[in-house]
């Protein structure tokens, strides 16, 4: 049973680019959330995706942006790269009204130079 | 608004004894606690939760205790092992709701 699979790894891009990152989520999940880990700090909240909608948000402003298929897979996008959008990004699956807690994956590790 | 927090940024503890790893929460109303287990370039892997309904739950060399009227939960691993050297978060969530990370602790096991 595959877990929750995320694409590219490993990124470089410029200032003022885009970029998307995609995430599979666990096989039974049903809800997908994204989150931003900066060097020495705990993951931050972006958005949750549940039924091809966001449900919630952080507190990120409206670069980040994302999307959620109708096979539970979910993109992240951000746009106008900026020197502080270098992190890990992390996507977790979870059931919505399911006590099984969140499933991650391994990240994707954004550079932006 | 930091609604989970992990006040030790480090702990070093001798293998074979007890490390215990602080957690304190601002909301009432959060339905689970969790303890992830990351190393660097990887994402966090659970070890154990407890529900906010129990004071204790134990798997293994891991114990997760909660105490609800000082808002506060710990994780005791026993015996520590040089393996458990990684970064640990605790993190809870409202059913329905996000997941919240504290800012996590830095184990480290010494042989």
């Amino acid at each position: 049973d595959a877990g929750v699979t995320q694409s590219p790894t490993h990124l470089i891009k410029t200032r003022g680019q885009q970029v998307t990152l995609r995430c599979s989520p666990k096989s039974g999940h049903d809800t997908v959330s994204w989150y931003q880990q900066a060097l020495g700090q705990g993951p931050q909240f972006i958005f949750q995706y549940y039924e091809e909608e966001e449900r919630q948000r952080g507190n990120f402003p409206d670069r980040f942006s994302g999307h959620q298929f109708p096979n539970y897979s979910s993109e992240l996008n951000v746009n106008a790269l900026l020197l502080g959008d270098s992190a890990l990004y992390l996507c977790a699956s979870s059931l919505l009204l399911g006590a099984g807690g969140y499933t991650f994956g391994s990240g994707t590790r954004l550079t932006v130079v | 608004d930091q609604q989970v927090k992990q006040n030790s940024p480090s702990l070093s503890v001798q293998e074979g004894r007890i490390s215990i790893l602080n957690c304190d929460y601002t909301n009432s109303m959060f339905d689970y606690f969790l303890w992830y287990k990351k190393y660097p370039a990887e994402g966090p892997t659970f070890l154990i939760s407890i529900s906010s309904i129990k004071d204790k739950n134990e798997d293994g060399r891991f114990t997760v205790f909660l105490n609800k009227s000082a808002k506060h939960l710990s994780l005791h691993i026993v015996p520590s092992q040089p393996g458990d050297s990684a970064v640990y978060f605790c993190a809870a969530y409202r059913q329905g709701g996000k997941l919240i990370f504290g800012q996590g602790t830095e184990l480290s096991v010494k042989p």
